[in-house]
């Protein structure tokens, strides 16, 4: 069973560009999580998907950050403009089912985004 | 709101010697609870997971946990240490039913010849 993907593995760029990361979920999961962690900390949620549809989204800032899961499969995480506090490992994780409460995430390599 | 809190940045163990990790959460009701592991520039992996029925967890690469909800923690543990074991440790803890996972600052994990 192939893992979650994602995108690119490495990113740097300047404040105030932007920048996109990709997550593939595991086949057949219909809960994606994006995770942000800056180094020294655990991760944060920022967004989790139903399917196509939001969870949660309270922990992400909604004035640079956007996500989406538009056919409930893959997924995209967009920082538009970005600042040097954003530099962290971005954690993308799917799960089965999470709604239905005995589920278990599986993470994938992460992307580790620089910004200088 | 729920929260985790991993008393311990930073752990020594010698290689062959037991190992405990503290894990304290908080939160209104029995929660989800697990133990992650990242290894150097990977991903997280699940160790072990807690959701109801015997409060000692069996997991993978041979750590266990212990649910004691009059402490409100979830310890880990292994009897003996491998040098592979060297990583960084997450407890977490969810809400029953809706997954909104809330991770631990970790425990780095050094292990000595």
């Amino acid at each position: 069973e192939a893992g979650v993907a994602q995108s690119p593995r490495y990113k740097i760029i300047e404040k105030r560009q932007s920048v996109a990361f990709w997550c593939n979920p595991i086949s057949g999961h219909a809960t994606l999580y994006w995770y942000q962690q800056i180094l020294g900390q655990g991760p944060k949620l920022l967004i989790q998907f139903q399917n196509n549809g939001v969870v949660d989204d309270s922990q992400l800032p909604k004035d640079r950050f956007s996500a989406e899961r538009l056919k409930g499969v893959d997924s995209t995480l967009k920082i538009q403009p970005a600042k040097l506090e954003d530099s962290a490992v971005y954690l993308c994780a799917s799960s089965l089912d999470a709604l239905a409460g005995t589920d278990t995430q599986y993470f994938g390599p992460g992307t580790r985004l620089t910004v200088l | 709101a729920q929260s985790v809190t991993q008393p311990d940045i930073h752990i020594t163990v010698s290689e062959g010697a037991s190992l405990e990790l503290r894990c304290n959460y908080s939160y209104g009701a029995t929660p989800y609870l697990f133990w992650y592991v990242q290894s150097p520039g990977q991903g997280l992996q699940l160790l072990l997971k807690y959701f109801s029925g015997d409060t000692l967890v069996q997991g993978i690469k041979g750590f266990e946990a212990e649910f004691k909800r009059s402490q409100s923690s979830f310890n880990l543990r292994k009897p003996s240490v491998h040098w592979s074991d060297a990583a960084e440790y997450f407890c977490a803890v969810a809400r029953r039913g809706y997954q909104k996972v809330t991770f631990g600052t970790g425990t780095k994990l050094q292990v000595i010849p």
